[in-house]
């Protein structure tokens, strides 16, 4: 098993492009999250997913939209990137809905200029 | 004021010490806590996971919770250099949604000498 992969591993942007972040898990599992983790801030849910074809927004949600058409993926979107959305992001997938592991992915740098 | 504190760092001990990391949170309805490790450019692995308060021990590693008090502990015994990392903690209530979302402190970061 691969557990949970991000695609890519580091991009860099300029203000106003669009790119799309991967997430994918092998581990059947029905809830996905994407966090973004900045010094000082700790990790912020921006999206997540109880299971396929279902989105709901996190903590820090603007600027970003989110996709889950197969189980097994989980599409995090930046329409139009803007410097602050500089980041490290992590996607993470857990079973099901009670108190279980959440596992994560090695995350993407993403530098906008 | 954060749902979640917890003191950066870094934290730099020599190999062998105790090592105590903590965190301290403000909502009452938390009942979950964790640890999690994150090695540098990695991302975050469950270290130790609890319910409600009290100790749990595994190996080395010993995460204490005091509702009373909110604040919750992690101790790591004859620490070693493959200690080196961020620890974040973690904790969540079970609220109506059911979907458990995970607040996370800032992560403080260990430094183990040989």
């Amino acid at each position: 098993n691969a557990g949970v992969t991000q695609t890519p591993k580091f991009r860099v942007l300029k203000t106003g492009q669009s790119m799309t972040l991967l997430c994918a898990q092998d581990m059947n599992h029905e809830y996905m999250y994407w966090y973004r983790q900045d010094p000082g801030m700790g990790l912020r849910l921006i999206h997540y997913s109880v299971g396929e074809g279902t989105t709901a927004k996190g903590e820090v949600p603007d600027g970003y939209n989110v996709s889950r058409l197969k189980k097994q993926n989980f599409l995090l979107g930046l329409e139009s990137a803007a410097p602050s959305q500089t980041s490290v992001y992590f996607c993470a997938s857990k079973r099901g809905d009670s108190q279980e592991t959440q596992y994560f992915g090695p995350g993407t740098r993403l530098l906008v200029l | 004021q954060k749902e979640v504190e917890q003191d950066p760092g870094p934290l730099s001990v020599p190999e062998g010490a105790i090592v105590s990391l903590n965190c301290t949170y403000s909502n009452s309805a938390f009942q979950y806590f964790m640890w999690y490790r994150q090695y540098s450019r990695k991302g975050p692995e469950l270290l130790m996971y609890t319910y409600s308060s009290g100790n749990k021990e595994d190996g080395r590693f010993t995460a204490q919770v005091d509702k009373s008090s909110k604040y919750i502990s992690l101790f790591i015994r004859d620490s070693q250099p493959s200690d080196s990392a961020t620890y974040l903690c973690a904790m969540s209530a079970m609220d109506g949604g059911a979907t458990n979302k995970l607040i996370f402190g800032t992560g403080t970061l260990l430094a183990v000498q040989p």
